[in-house]
């Protein structure tokens, strides 16, 4: 079994400003993460995943995440962001080798002012 | 290019009646995963369906929920006799093939509230 820890609920921001959101993971086997963005009242939307090979990893929209194994970490940062970058981001595991079901943490809610 | 339809996009409930939620997956998708997103928590994995077979339930409280994927058709998420409890936003995802760390697609979701 696997779970995801986002200890952060809520990131208060300056426009411009860097960001990093942090997510944690435990697993007894070797898995895959995933980042996700959910704008209000919006589905999903994949921002990048780690599979294998560098360990970091760039995505849409300017967002990149460092794969940490002895940490277990897959923390998310954009060097600048922007008022449209406000959103809910989720960190998500699935089992490598098996059905990709995933596990999400509980989201960390960004908010980007002016 | 049509991205995972769920339909209907909000509905309600009196506690006691029957849900239906559907979800046609991405073109080209075989594989449909449904989640479900409660007030401030994360989403959680219910159940994970190819045509005609459901592959893991393991998320699927055990009664009053199904699913199903038929040959033809949308998938659809069933609840019966609901309570207040099953107010929740319910996602679907889909995927080409059931391999670990392919990309799942969502949809839009259904907001279920249970009056």
């Amino acid at each position: 079994a696997q779970s995801v820890t986002q200890l952060d609920s809520q990131v208060p921001v300056f426009e411009e400003a860097p960001v990093e959101l942090r997510c944690n993971y435990s697993s007894s086997v070797s898995v895959y993460l995933f980042w996700y963005v959910q704008y209000p009242n919006q589905g999903l939307q994949l921002l990048l995943k780690y599979l294998s090979g560098s360990t970091l990893v760039k995505g849409i929209n300017g967002f990149e995440a460092e794969f940490n194994k002895s940490q277990t970490s897959f923390h998310l940062r954009k060097p600048s962001v922007h008022i449209s970058d406000t959103a809910e981001y989720f960190c998500a595991v699935s089992e490598t080798g098996t059905a990709s079901k995933l596990t999400f943490g509980t989201g960390t809610r960004l908010q980007v002012t002016l | 290019n049509a991205g995972v339809m769920q339909n209907p996009r909000h509905l309600v409930r009196r506690r006691g009646q029957e849900a239906r939620l559907r979800c046609s997956p991405m073109k080209g998708h075989s594989h449909v995963y449904w989640y479900r997103q409660l007030p401030e928590e994360g989403l959680k994995f219910m159940v994970y369906l190819q045509k005609e077979n459901i592959i893991d339930e393991s998320g699927m409280p055990k009664e009053r929920f199904s699913a199903e994927f038929p040959k033809e058709g949308p998938s659809i998420l069933r609840i019966q006799q609901v309570v207040r409890g099953d107010s929740a936003a319910y996602f679907c995802a889909s995927s080409p093939l059931g391999q670990a760390g392919q990309p799942q697609h969502f949809g839009d979701g259904t907001r279920l509230s249970i009056l």
